[in-house]
């Protein structure tokens, strides 16, 4: 089946630094990922749509100058948190669509990473 | 806009027992699909069933089931003999194929399974 890995999967950072997190389609290439972020006990919300080769695409409310989507191949987005603050502790988690295969348009999920930043 | 509702925070079900998970959802695109994951505490997300609008029957996918009730909209998921390992969060979710094609996500239900 097709596989979606990210990396790192956990990582703790010190308030005021940036992070990156990439997120790879290892068996199929992906024109569209998915960022979400998931608070403890919570549902996923999504935060943008990364689409490559163009500027990804942000939800309401999700800041774009501070959460950079880079979508430059067919396997691999990367969500950078800048200036990361502990309010931005959280799940992240990717996913990639796989329009090649299914008809359903079904995405496949990253492992998540996990952010504590103090 | 598309929305889905579970209303269950969380179910207790004995073991070897089935269990009903519920969600509805609400969507004005006559085109659609519904999908179930697993989440165990571990963070993944377990893709477990799809039934796409336009699907004349209940999809089931070894002992999971989806009982689609389109008039209603309702696509609960039905677990038979719940083992230990099926507890977790289950999220429903729905995507519309004529819209943005984005996954919209249910608040989710934790499903204890007791031995």
């Amino acid at each position: 089946g097709a596989v979606v890995s990210q990396h790192p999967s956990w990582v703790i950072c010190k308030s005021g630094t940036s992070v990156k997190i990439e997120c790879r389609s290892l068996d199929f290439q992906a024109t569209t990922m998915f960022w979400y972020r998931q608070f403890p006990k919570q549902s996923l919300m999504l935060m943008a749509t990364s689409n490559e080769g163009s500027k990804a695409t942000y939800e309401q409310g999700v800041e774009k100058d501070k959460f950079l989507i880079n979508h430059a191949s067919l396997t691999l987005s990367t969500l950078t948190v800048t200036s990361a603050h502990p309010e931005d502790s959280s799940f992240y988690i990717c996913s990639a669509r796989d329009q090649g295969l299914s008809l359903r348009d079904e995405q496949y999920f990253g492992p998540g990473t996990r952010l504590t930043v103090t | 806009a598309q929305k889905i509702t579970q209303t269950q925070p969380g179910m207790f079900v004995q073991e070897k027992e089935a269990v009903t998970l519920d969600c509805t959802y609400d969507t004005s695109d006559p085109s659609y699909g519904l999908f179930w994951y697993k989440q165990p505490s571990s963070g993944e997300m377990i893709f477990l069933i799809y039934q796409g609008s336009y699907d004349q029957q209940n999809a089931t996918e070894g002992r999971y089931s989806l009982n689609f009730q389109k008039a209603r909209k309702s696509a609960n998921l039905v677990i038979s003999a719940s083992q230990l390992g099926d507890s977790a969060m289950y999220f429903c979710a729905t995507l519309s194929y004529g819209g943005a094609q984005k996954l919209v996500f249910g608040q989710g239900t934790r499903l204890t399974i007791n031995p």
